[in-house]
């Protein structure tokens, strides 16, 4: 079975600085993909980043980059310059092949003025 | 991608009735969708997996006579939630499955059962 874990249930960053949102995953499965979601308070889920297993390259989106170690189980989010609009909750996910998403508890994230 | 609807975005009830919650694909052929409840301060938890023409697979303590999904084509799956109560007013989401590891998601039902 997978587990998400995302040990920070609440985090705070100052504007235009970088900040890392933690995620550790369980999976017996070799290929998986793992995802961070954002959802602002109209709740709608926002795709933020994305991961393939299989790619030993971390992943970058703009602003937004992820630190992935296989090994470790481990899929950090790095958010640089933050901007007031990347206030969120934000959930990091695991998907194995042709199976569920599975949803960590999600941390909240505070950007401060 | 896929972009998903959700119709209505808001609905109250009184305890007793029934809720319908439509979830439409409207640019891609959604052979499966899913439906997802989120409580507050809670993240989303898998109630269902719907298959267009097929029975649903309800994940386990989700009750399938309460929840009756339907997902009679492949731009349509329903959830309705039959005799409300206050302990099922949730946010309910659904997504659409697009490949084997990808997933795009509706905005959302808020459900308030009085």
């Amino acid at each position: 079975a997978q587990t998400v874990t995302q040990s920070q249930p609440e985090m705070s960053v100052q504007e235009a600085e970088t900040v890392t949102l933690s995620c550790t995953y369980d999976t017996s499965e070799s290929d998986y993909y793992l995802f961070w979601y954002k959802q602002p308070p109209s709740r709608q889920m926002i795709l933020v980043i994305r991961q393939e297993a299989y790619k030993q390259q971390n992943a970058t989106e703009n602003r937004f980059s992820v630190n992935f170690q296989k090994a470790a189980k481990s899929f950090s989010l790095k958010i640089s310059d933050s901007q007031l609009g990347d206030a969120a909750m934000y959930f990091c996910a695991s998907s194995n092949y042709g199976q569920n998403f599975v949803f960590g508890p999600g941390t909240r994230l505070s950007v401060l003025p | 991608g896929a972009v998903v609807s959700q119709h209505p975005s808001w609905v109250i009830c009184k305890s007793g009735t029934s809720v319908k919650i439509e979830c439409r694909s409207l640019d891609f052929q959604a052979t499966t969708m899913f439906w997802y409840r989120q409580f507050p301060k809670q993240s989303l938890m898998l109630m269902a997996t719907s298959n267009e023409g097929s029975k649903a697979t309800y994940e386990q303590g989700v009750e399938k006579d309460k929840f009756l999904i339907n997902h009679a084509s492949l731009t349509l799956s329903t959830l309705t939630v039959t005799s409300a109560h206050p302990e099922d007013s949730s946010f309910y989401i659904c997504s659409v499955r697009t490949s084997k590891y990808e997933q795009f998601f509706g905005p959302g039902t808020r459900l308030t059962v009085l």
